[in-house]
Order: structure tokens, then sequence, then C-alpha cells
């Protein structure tokens, strides 16, 4: 099983639809969870991170269940520039440093 | 401020030929990650500094990787004997102290390996 496993997609989602993204981790003891941003040919950039109580920034707000070590992102009124792929980051577990990426959600926002 | 720069921006060398790719970190930054990022794949971790501590060397996926931090700031990854199989975009990382933080990306360097 792989440490992050995310639906690669694409989700192809009409503009202004809502559209939600789940990702699974193996390791039950990692503690730091983030969804970064990629576009085409660009360099990954932090989204947001995932806290426990869940948060949200604007249209977008991100859960983490535990129990069931999966983290989502739902993306609300969804807009052109949203088109990206998004990465599931955790890091490996306990006082564990490294961070492990998931392969990406491609998303592309239809006119 | 200034962001993570990284050069060259891209770099064709021969099979066997070594290779060298520099990264500036955000200044102040201590942590500093190399990662790599194959065509269609996820972000491979490679190697990460954490001030004077020793590097976690973990990712490095054979001895023909490595990497050095000087003076805590600018690291530079080499890789020896070059595949094809090297080919790729290798793109670094650094944050304030740590994982829990923003990691903040440089634009990578895009190496081909004929």
């Amino acid at each position: 099983r792989k440490e992050v496993e995310q639906d690669p997609g694409p989700f192809n989602v009409p503009e202004g639809a809502t559209v939600a993204f789940n990702c699974t981790y193996s390791n039950s003891a990692s503690q730091s969870f983030f969804w970064y941003r990629q576009d085409c040919r660009k360099e990954p950039k932090l989204l947001m991170s995932v806290y426990s109580s869940g948060n949200e920034d604007g249209r977008f707000t991100a859960q983490l269940n535990r129990a069931s070590q999966y983290i989502s992102l739902l993306i609300r009124d969804s807009k052109l520039s949203d088109s990206a792929t998004y990465l599931c980051v955790v890091n490996s577990g306990f006082g564990n440093e490294k961070l492990t990426f998931g392969t990406g959600t491609r998303l592309t926002i239809i006119p | 401020g200034a962001g993570v720069s990284q050069s060259p921006s891209n770099k064709v060398t021969e099979k066997g030929k070594d290779v060298e790719l520099r990264c500036d970190p955000i200044s102040g930054h201590t942590a500093l990650y190399w990662y790599r990022q194959s065509l269609g794949q996820g972000l491979e971790f490679l190697i990460y500094f954490q001030g004077n501590s020793a590097p976690d060397k973990s990712g490095l996926p054979s001895d023909r990787f490595s990497a050095e931090r000087t003076g805590g700031s600018v690291s530079t990854l080499t890789i020896q004997r070059t595949q094809q199989e090297d080919s790729a975009v290798y793109l670094c990382a650094s944050a304030r102290r740590g994982v829990w933080e923003t990691q903040y990306f440089g634009p990578g360097t895009r190496l081909l390996v004929l």
C-alpha cells in the first residue's frame, strides 16, 4: 500500500460547481497534513494546512479523519483558475521530518 | 523577498557524465529538501537538511546521488555517472524550521540524460 494515495482523476467540473477530493494515508503516526497545488510545469505551492478540527479558507475546506486515516479537500463555487493538480502531503510519522507527496489529483474547471 | 532559486533551469547531459544542481534557499530558512518529479509522477523525497544536524538521506535512490549544504545555506545535489532514468525535474524546497511549516519550492532543474 502506498503511503499516500489519491484518485488521479482527471476531474472535469463545470465552473461554479463544488468538487471534493479524498486522500488516504497509511501511517497512523503521521501528524502534519497539507494540500499543495501544482500548476502545469510549475513548482508546488501550499494551498492549505489541514488541522484536526478542520479548517476553511475562503472557498476551500480541508478535513482530517484520523480514525479512517484520510484527509479531504472541498472546493466550492469553482473558478477556472482552480484548474491544477492538487497534491496531498503527509509527514512520515511521529517526529519524522520527511514529507510524502501523493501523485496528485488533476482538476479541470470547464467554462 | 527573494524566493528559492535553482540553477541551472535546464540541463542536458550524456549518460555517464556527472551533474551538479544548485539550490539557494530563502534566507534564514533552516530546513532544506530535495525532491525529484518524473513525468506524470508525484514528488519523490531525496534528502533533507535541518540546520547543523546530520541530513536525512533515506530517499537517495543510489550511491550515485549525494548532496551537501554549505554554511547552512546553499545546497548542491550531485549525480555521478548519470543514467537515463535520472531524467526528471529536481525540486528544492526550504522551510523556516521544519516539516510542520510551509515548504517554499524553487522552480526546479529539468534534467535530461541522453
